[in-house]
């Protein structure tokens, strides 16, 4: 059964910090790998979808990365912003593509 | 326009009641879903319908009865609620194996 963690479970850092966000998975065989955002009493935001068969994937400030044989995607964000605090989520999705499997998310803030 | 919506976004209701949520999707998507997010803010997903069909149940105890009419609902009906029913409820949708879009969460309280 996957498994996904996230680490570190929060974070904070000065506004125009680069950061990276961990998150390790189980079960290899997976289809794809989602990271999303959680603003407090919000549902989820998609940020980066990365196929089973690619490394990486971009939008704007934001990269996200995929090591399948070693089982981790690392979330990086350029020049942090207050804006950017939110809850950061990463799942796995099963190879039949219909269910994601959740990390416990962090928790980050961007202080000015 | 909303792409996943939900009702309601709010609900508090006494032990032993039965309630029902509404989810529907205007995507054009196969898959919905119902996650649960409980007080650790773990998300954990409940079922899964691809074309109406129940697809995926994770042990969610009986008293949860999703219901698809058509693709582009899916309700979510809990009997007898108890106090460990308290949670955040998500739907959403997708194409099978592509982005997942949540709705902004119902927020179930039970007293």
């Amino acid at each position: 059964k996957q498994e996904v963690t996230q680490i570190p479970a929060a974070l904070s850092v000065p506004e125009g910090e680069n950061l990276v966000l961990n998150c390790s998975f189980t079960d290899s065989a997976i289809y794809n790998l989602q990271w999303f955002r959680q603003d407090p009493g919000k549902g989820l935001t998609s940020l980066l979808l990365i196929q089973s068969s690619q490394r990486e994937q971009t939008s704007g400030r934001l990269n996200a990365s995929l090591d399948k044989s070693s089982g981790r995607s690392t979330l990086y964000i350029a020049a942090s912003q207050p804006g950017d605090s939110a809850t950061y989520l990463c799942a796995g999705m099963n190879n039949a593509g219909n269910m994601l499997t959740f990390g416990g998310g962090t928790r980050l803030m961007v202080k000015p | 326009d909303t792409a996943v919506s939900q009702t309601p976004k709010y609900l508090v209701t006494q032990m032993g009641n039965d309630k029902s949520i509404k989810c529907e999707q205007n995507l054009g998507h196969d898959t919905m879903y119902w996650y649960k997010q409980d007080s650790k803010k773990f998300l954990k997903i409940m079922f899964s319908y691809n074309n109406k069909e129940l697809i995926i149940n994770e042990t969610v105890p009986n008293r949860f009865s999703p219901k698809s009419p058509d693709k582009a609902h899916l309700n979510l009906h809990i009997n007898s609620l108890e106090l460990g029913d308290s949670a955040v409820y998500f739907c959403a949708s997708s194409r099978t194996g592509n982005t997942i879009y949540f709705g902004e969460g119902s927020w179930l309280t039970v007293v």
